[in-house]
């Protein structure tokens, strides 16, 4: 079954960090082009960062220089470093898989999400 | 940058009522990179249409997706109980962004 796994988010101190995962089953992050997205409490989507299946990495001017998105082939795993954390950094944050190697251009899989609250 | 609007932003309906939702953008965009997801409260979104008109895996084909360039549009020809929910469209390019989303409530 294909399948995507967040976890690591939590509480966290303005100015902080955290080191998100993304387990996926049924598929190899390494040959498809992951994303991380992210939703605050009531409000909408926020496409965060891309790392492609040939490793290039794309990052929302928001988080630009704050967000790291990496993977880890042999865990078939994605993590997203959040350093610097703001207020406005609160959201669930999800992980997603998108389509376009099947010529899909959405994202097809998405996880449960994992929940980041930064609060002093 | 391209934006994406939508409306309106709560719809009202009966099951079994038809519902339109209308995605905005500006500038342009390609079919092929315009796409729907449905979000029911606490749950991660779904994807229901790609490339502006083709159902996702799974979608009932209640659900169609039409439109091009600056005008796309979601409908749910008749409405079932599990379809109340937020509605987003999407603009899929190297910076995706999502629309504001619709809201369909009963």
């Amino acid at each position: 079954e294909v399948q995507l796994v967040e976890s690591g988010g939590g509480l966290v101190q303005p100015g902080g960090s955290l080191r998100l995962s993304c387990a996926a089953s049924g598929f190899s992050v390494g040959t498809n082009y992951m994303s991380w997205v992210r939703q605050a409490p009531g409000k909408g989507l926020e496409w965060v960062s891309f790392i492609y299946s040939g490793g290039s990495t794309y990052y929302a001017d928001s988080v630009k220089g704050r967000f790291t998105i990496s993977r880890d082939n042999s865990k078939n795993t994605v993590f997203l470093q959040i350093n610097s954390l703001r207020a406005e950094d609160t959201a669930v944050y999800y992980c997603a898989r998108d389509g376009r190697e099947e010529l899909q251009f959405a994202f097809q899989i998405w996880g449960q999400g994992t929940m980041v609250t930064v609060t002093s | 940058e391209i934006v994406l609007t939508q409306s309106p932003g709560t719809l009202s309906l009966s099951p079994g009522e038809r519902a339109t939702l209308s995605c905005r953008a500006s500038p342009s965009v390609s079919t092929s990179y315009l796409a729907w997801y449905q979000q029911k409260p606490g749950q991660a979104p779904r994807l229901l249409i790609y490339g502006a008109s083709s159902r996702a895996t799974g979608i009932p084909d209640r659900f169609s997706g039409s439109g091009s360039g600056t005008d796309f549009t979601l409908t749910i020809s008749r409405l079932e109980p599990e379809d109340f929910a937020v509605y987003y469209c999407q603009q899929f390019s190297s910076s995706p962004r999502f629309g504001g989303g619709t809201k369909v409530e009963i």
